[in-house]
C-alpha cells in the first residue's frame, strides 16, 4: 500500500482562523478517515469518507472527499484552542497513517 | 464504542532486555492492531494481531524481534526483544468491532531504553 501525504506538517493559526489539511494518494482510495490526536493522548477517530465527491460536516469540522477518490481534506471554521492537537488522514485498505498535521491555536 | 486499557503504561528498560506490553478490550473485537509512534511522529503499523494464528507483519517489522499474541478475541500482546535505544516509542494498540471500519485506540506504552 501507499502512504498517503498529508500537509502542511504544522499550522499555527490565531483563534478564530481558519484551517485546512490536505491528504493525497497516488492511487484510488476506496476510503479515508481521519483522526484526531490531542496532545499526550492516543488518536480518535473523526469520520470516514466513502463516495466519491462527499462532504461532511461535523459542527465546525467539514471533510470532503475528491471525485477521484484520490485526495481528501479537512477544514476548521473559526478554529478554537480545543482544536489543538494533530490530524491524520488513514488509508483504511492498509490502515497506514498519513504523517499528520499539528495545529496549534494562539488564543 | 470499546474501551482498551493497555500495560504497562510507561517502562524505563536497559538495552538487550525485552518488554511485554498487554492490550485488553472490554469486548470482543474482530482485529487487533499494533503501532509504534515517536514523539511528534505520525503512527507506524506493525502488525496486525491475528486471533488463534501467526500476526500479519508490515515490512521492516519481524516476529523475531516483536513476537506478538493473541490468544482471545479481547486481548493482545506485544513483546519487544533484545531492545535498543532506537526502539524508545510510544507502543500504541488498537482495535476494530466486527462490521465496523473506526479502530479504537489504547492509551499507549511510552518505552524508554537505556
Amino acid at each position: 500500500g501507499q502512504q498517503v501525504m498529508q500537509i502542511p506538517q504544522y499550522q499555527h493559526v490565531q483563534e478564530g482562523e481558519d484551517f485546512t489539511t490536505y491528504c493525497n494518494s497516488s492511487t484510488t482510495l476506496s476510503n479515508i478517515q481521519w483522526y484526531k490526536q490531542r496532545p499526550g493522548g492516543h488518536p480518535v477517530f473523526l469520520i470516514q469518507l466513502v463516495k466519491s465527491g462527499e462532504v461532511k460536516k461535523q459542527k465546525r469540522l467539514t471533510f470532503q472527499f475528491g471525485e477521484a477518490k484520490k485526495n481528501s481534506s479537512l477544514h476548521i471554521t473559526a478554529t478554537q484552542t480545543t482544536d489543538v492537537g494533530t490530524y491524520f488522514c488513514v488509508n483504511n485498505n492498509d490502515m497506514r497513517f498519513g504523517a499528520g498535521t499539528r495545529l496549534t491555536v494562539k488564543p | 464504542s470499546a474501551v482498551i486499557s493497555q500495560k504497562p503504561s510507561r517502562d524505563i528498560c536497559q538495552r538487550g532486555t525485552s518488554l511485554t506490553i498487554q492490550c485488553q478490550v472490554d469486548s470482543q473485537v474482530t482485529m487487533m492492531f499494533w503501532y509504534r509512534q515517536q514523539p511528534g511522529q505520525s503512527l507506524t503499523l506493525i502488525a496486525t494481531a491475528n486471533q488463534g494464528s501467526e500476526a500479519t507483519y508490515e515490512s521492516g517489522f519481524v516476529i523475531d524481534k516483536f513476537p506478538i499474541s493473541r490468544p482471545n478475541l479481547t486481548f493482545s500482546t506485544l513483546t519487544v526483544s533484545n531492545m535498543s535505544p532506537e526502539d524508545s516509542s510510544i507502543y500504541l494498540c488498537s482495535a476494530l468491532r466486527q462490521g465496523g471500519s473506526m479502530q479504537y485506540f489504547g492509551p499507549g506504552t511510552r518505552l524508554t531504553v537505556t
